[in-house]
């Protein structure tokens, strides 16, 4: 099956200890997308690549980065992760840009940090 | 700004009931707003957006601009509709939900 596959599912680790998540994607889509959702709100975003283009939301922390080094990977590296950092990552996908393009979405990692 | 709202965290019905899902939303320009599911242990995934004007699982939702709402509907909830319901609004490629609704429909 074709779809959005994110490693690990549960990620534990140090107050400062730079940490990497991992995406793939099977469909072959030309965007992907990176979100954190905090306990009981929204998933926001945070960045987003089409093709290999990056853009960042205005509101995403420096700390945060990502590398897209193919059409199927995705990573999303946080440098020095803080306690306020701890949450569910989601990775998505889109054939492309628009508003006509539905968003596919992998389980998440639940990031915790001690 | 875009912002979605969803003004119930938790929503309870009995099986057979209907149930209403709310959802408000300010944009300046002409949205395109969604509603996407979350089954337990499932990934979010869409389920039905305005423009289609279809109906998914029973459910519909019907654009209201003058009230800026894009409440779900469903006339009698069945049991597997238990799930997190997340309204959202996209302009290009971004997707700015609400902080959901957690439906649960009892036996």
């Amino acid at each position: 099956d074709a779809m959005v596959i994110q490693n690990p599912r549960y990620q534990v680790t140090q107050f400062g200890k730079p940490v990497t998540l991992s995406c793939s994607q099977t469909l072959n889509h030309n965007v992907m997308y990176w979100y954190q959702q905090k306990s009981s709100q929204a998933p926001k975003l945070l960045f987003h690549y089409y093709d290999k283009d990056f853009n960042n939301e205005a509101d995403t922390p420096d700390n945060f980065q990502s590398r897209r080094p193919n059409t199927s990977f995705c990573f999303l590296d946080i440098r020095s992760p803080g306690l306020g950092d701890a949450a569910m990552y989601l990775c998505a996908t889109s054939r492309d840009l628009g508003q006509s393009y539905e968003q596919y979405f992998g389980p998440g990692t639940r990031l915790t940090v001690t | 700004a875009q912002r979605v709202t969803q003004p119930e965290k938790l929503l309870s019905v009995f099986k057979g009931a209907p149930v209403e899902l709310k959802c408000n939303y300010s944009y300046s320009g002409s949205p395109e707003l969604f509603w996407y599911v979350q089954y337990s242990r499932q990934r979010l995934q869409l389920l039905l957006r305005h423009i289609s004007r279809e109906s998914i699982k029973g459910f519909t939702a019907d654009l209201n601009k003058g009230e800026t709402s894009f409440h779900l509907k469903k006339p009698f909830a069945q049991e597997e509709d238990s799930a997190m319901y997340y309204c959202a609004l996209t302009s290009g490629s971004r997707l700015t939900f609400g902080e959901g609704t957690q439906l649960t429909v009892n036996p």
